[in-house]
């Protein structure tokens, strides 16, 4: 069974802190690894594929890291804003023919102004 | 936009009775995924076809089906259907190592 970790599950922080979460995944056959944000009464937006080891990618004020040989992934927001307040989704997509993703739960993130 | 779309946006239904969730993926991407969002749960994922064909199951009931045709729209169809049912069902395509790409939804609702 594979399992994808999210932590914290649930961050509230204050208008222009800095945050960041973890994505924990198996650290054998892998494949690609995304990140997603999840407004509330939206569906989940795609915001960074990273594929290699070492990858780091950055949009705006979000960053991500890529550790694959230890299997984790961090999510920097730099800054948060109210706006930036979501459920932030990863999934792990394991080298294989079904090249299925494998969801994490989730890290709820509540910006307060 | 996301380039996915499903219909209906909204169902209602009475217990017992079956519908159909239509998806039309993204031009291009071989690969449909169901999943369902229950109040305050995360996505659980029921099923993956590529290009036709199922690939992956994941926590389907029995009384639910599902199909991806040749023009791959896919189809998910629910039966038999109970209170528990009532959940947002979202539909996603992707192609190979790509991000997934969401439709809308359609929230389902039993009475």
């Amino acid at each position: 069974i594979l399992n994808v970790e999210q932590s914290p599950q649930s961050l509230h922080v204050q208008e222009g802190d800095s945050t960041n979460f973890t994505c924990s995944f198996p650290s054998s056959n892998f494949y690609a690894l995304h990140w997603y944000r999840w407004e509330t009464a939206k569906s989940p937006e795609a915001l960074f594929v990273m594929t290699l080891n070492g990858d780091e990618k950055k949009k705006g004020r979000i960053s991500a890291t890529l550790n694959t040989k230890e299997g984790y992934s961090y999510l920097y927001i730099k800054g948060s804003q109210p706006e930036d307040s979501a459920t932030y989704l990863c999934a792990f997509i394991g080298a294989g023919n079904n090249r299925k993703l494998i969801w994490g739960l989730g890290t709820s993130l509540a910006v307060n102004p | 936009d996301s380039g996915v779309t499903q219909t209906p946006k909204h169902l209602i239904t009475a217990t017992g009775q079956r519908v159909t969730l239509r998806c039309s993926p993204r031009s291009g991407d071989l690969s449909v995924y169901w999943y369902q969002q229950s109040l305050d749960q995360g996505l659980q994922f029921l099923i993956h076809y590529y290009n036709g064909e199922e690939r992956a199951k994941g926590n389907i009931l029995e009384r639910f089906s599902a199909q991806q045709f040749p023009d791959l729209h896919s189809e998910l169809n629910l039966s038999s259907l109970e209170l528990g049912d009532s959940a947002l069902y979202f539909c996603a395509s992707r192609l190979d190592r790509g991000p997934a790409f969401f439709g809308q939804g359609t929230r389902l609702t039993v009475v």
